[in-house]
């Protein structure tokens, strides 16, 4: 069945650049999204990208996709202290499926 | 404003009680959903809707009932709450065509 899988914790240094992976399964996934989760808050759209690019800038953010590996990454450059967060990454058909499956989330710690 | 509200945004209850968390929102979008999210576990899809009269399972809909009222509303019903419905409970909706989701804040539920 789909999966996504994404490692539990990362800590970096306030000003490096953070990198947070993602794996997926389902070779049908059509958009690829970042989300972020800030403590007692809902999730908010980061970033998604479309199955056909490999790679999307915005700002501080690159999302990366390889689409043989089914892997995805998101870099946040000159990581800062309020970037501390939880990140999941998930995965959908769009419109044409029926839900988007979701990872279990990385949590993001920024050493000041 | 925001854009999905939840009431309440924390209960505390009884095993055996009936509960309902509500959901509205003012996206304008037909697709609304309601997540469970368990420490480590990420997102748990329970229920979702595509419009009004369309109403389906999720992966964990055992124990849980919904109610699409209307486009913007969308509630979720525990019949008989147990312990192991503890859990952060979210609910969102999604826009055509990447289906990006937007969340609601949270109803922080727990069964005694």
């Amino acid at each position: 069945g789909e999966d996504v899988e994404q490692s539990l914790f990362l800590s970096v240094r306030e000003g490096d650049s953070s990198v947070i992976n993602c794996t997926y399964t389902d070779s049908s996934s059509t958009y690829l999204y970042w989300y972020k989760q800030e403590p007692g808050a809902g999730l908010q759209l980061l970033t998604y990208i479309f199955s056909n690019m490999d790679m999307k800038q915005d700002q501080r953010l690159t999302v990366l996709l390889n689409k043989k590996d089914k892997h995805l990454s998101l870099r946040i450059a000159d990581t800062q202290t309020g970037d501390s967060a939880i990140y999941f990454c998930a995965e959908s058909m769009g419109t044409g499926g029926f839900k988007t499956i979701f990872g279990a989330g990385t949590r993001l710690f920024v050493k000041a | 404003d925001a854009d999905v509200t939840q009431t309440p945004r924390n209960r505390i209850t009884k095993t055996g009680k009936r509960i309902m968390l509500e959901c509205s929102q003012t996206k304008g979008h037909d697709r609304m959903y309601w997540y469970r999210q368990d420490p480590g576990l990420g997102l748990q899809l329970i229920y979702y809707s595509f419009d009004v009269k369309d109403i389906n399972k999720g992966e964990i809909s055992d124990g849980y009932s919904v109610s699409r009222q209307a486009q913007a509303k969308f509630s979720l019903s525990l019949e008989s709450a147990i312990p192991n419905q503890t859990a952060l409970y979210f609910c969102a909706t999604s826009a055509p065509p990447a289906d990006t989701q937007y969340f609601g804040p949270g109803t922080r539920l727990t069964v005694l």
